[in-house]
């Protein structure tokens, strides 16, 4: 059975970072790309970034509005993906998911990690 | 610009079948788009991919109540013999090599 489970989330400062960690179980990390969503308070799914398989070159791709803060990264012999959010902003407060991908579309996502920004 | 434009909002009965649609951006008639639904304070769940020529497969679990067609630019979900818990925001989401688009979601109320 394939299970995404993230954690790592919590209250953090505006300007501060926080690392989100995506443990994978029931299939082999390698053989997909990992991307990451996430969903501010009573509003819809905003893509933030993937990172793609290693035999793609294990190159990311990021929205514009975390482009240069978040970096999204993989260890595929511990089966884990990773998000690293830096100079935080209170905007940035959300649910945020990870997802499996297939040729593009998610077909699995993990339950969400909780993400505060506020003084 | 690759974009994917859903209703806010639909409501049918219990018991009926609703269509929603996804239309995707002029000059990207051809893209696939995957269909999630997301239950109230619960995340989201993958349903289906759906190509251009209608042909779909679902995810892990999915309802054959759940279907999929497409018309050009329009990509649809058929949900038939509604059920309370089809209750829910269903979003289309599509994709190209280096970006990923998620449609506004429309609120599917179940009378």
């Amino acid at each position: 059975e394939v299970q995404l489970v993230e954690s790592g989330g919590g209250l953090e400062q505006p300007g501060r970072s926080l690392r989100l960690s995506c443990s994978a179980s029931g299939f082999s990390l390698s053989d997909h790309a990992m991307a990451w969503f996430r969903q501010a308070p009573g509003k819809g799914l905003e893509w933030v970034g993937f990172v793609r398989r290693k035999s793609y070159g294990g190159t990311s791709e990021y929205a514009a509005s975390v482009k240069g803060r978040f970096t999204i990264s993989r260890d595929d012999s511990k089966n884990i993906a990773y998000l690293q959010m830096n100079s935080l902003k209170t905007e940035d407060t959300a649910v945020y998911f990870c997802s499996r991908e297939d040729v593009g579309n998610v077909d699995y996502w993990g339950q969400g990690t909780l993400v505060t920004v506020s003084s | 610009q690759l974009v994917v434009t859903q209703s806010p909002s639909a409501s049918a009965s219990l018991g009926a079948s609703v269509k929603l649609t996804c239309t995707l951006s002029s000059g990207h008639s051809s893209y696939p788009i995957a269909w999630h639904q997301q239950q109230p304070e619960k995340g989201p769940r993958y349903l289906m991919i759906l190509k251009s020529d209608g042909s779909h497969k679902k995810g892990d679990g999915i309802p054959d109540r759940f279907s999929g067609s497409s018309s050009g630019a329009e990509r649809y979900l058929t949900i038939s013999s509604l059920q309370s818990e089809d209750e829910a925001d269903y979003y289309c989401q599509t994709w190209g090599s280096d970006i990923r688009v998620f449609g506004g979601g429309t609120k599917l109320t179940v009378l």
